[in-house]
């Protein structure tokens, strides 16, 4: 298995732009989770899908982000518009049972 | 809770000695838990976990021991290698709840 993609793997942007972070889990995986980590804050759920569906979102920091899973085997995180506090390296993890298994990550850096 | 921290606890070791990284949880709740590494510039990566109706697990070269009592949980390394170099996260989870709680994480270097 090639394991959770991300893409891209790095995103530099302007603040107020658009920004689209997107991941493939596992096949098989029924838990999706996207992560942010930085610095100051260390690791930080964002939100998690099971079986496509929403269940916890309280990890999200503000409207101007939000989180789609169409399908079992993408998922969208989308940022607008982006602002420099967002620049951290996003993660996206997916499991089967509950041990998570992560991707590569999006380093996203918002000048 | 949640990782938060600037600045991570270290520990440097000689290529070859047993390492020892500590982690305290804070859920009495938690009945499952894991170790992750994370490489520079790579995502964390699971190593080990353990239940919480057991207190030692051994995987190859790592493990894992649990204390419940004084919710404290170790990650073991046998013949530290330098691509054991990494930050080390322990994670915990309850059977209730979908979230994992990963802790402050501990900066292993290994020195050759």
């Amino acid at each position: 298995d090639a394991g959770v993609i991300q893409s891209p793997r790095h995103e530099v942007t302007e603040m107020g732009q658009e920004v689209t972070l997107r991941c493939k889990p596992i096949s098989g995986h029924d838990y999706l989770f996207w992560y942010r980590q930085t610095m100051m804050r260390g690791l930080e759920l964002l939100i998690y899908f099971n079986n496509n569906v929403p269940i916890d979102d309280s990890g999200m920091p503000e409207d101007r982000f939000s989180a789609k899973m169409p399908n079992a085997s993408f998922s969208t995180l989308k940022i607008q518009p982006s602002e420099p506090r967002d620049s951290a390296v996003y993660f996206c993890a997916s499991s089967l049972g509950r041990s998570k298994y992560f991707g590569p990550g999006t380093r996203l850096t918002v000048t | 809770g949640e990782n938060v921290g600037l600045h991570l606890p270290t520990l440097s070791v000689q290529e070859g000695d047993n390492s020892i990284i500590n982690c305290a949880y804070s859920n009495s709740a938690s009945d499952y838990f894991i170790w992750y590494k994370q490489e520079s510039g790579k995502g964390p990566q699971f190593i080990i976990d353990i239940r919480s109706n057991m207190d030692k697990r051994q995987g190859q070269r790592v493990t894992v021991l649990l204390n419940k009592t004084v919710k404290h949980l170790s990650l073991q390394i046998a013949a530290t290698q330098p691509g054991d170099s990494a930050v080390y996260f322990c994670a915990e989870n309850s059977s209730t709840l979908g979230r994992l709680y990963f802790g402050r994480g501990t900066q292993l270097t290994v020195w050759p």
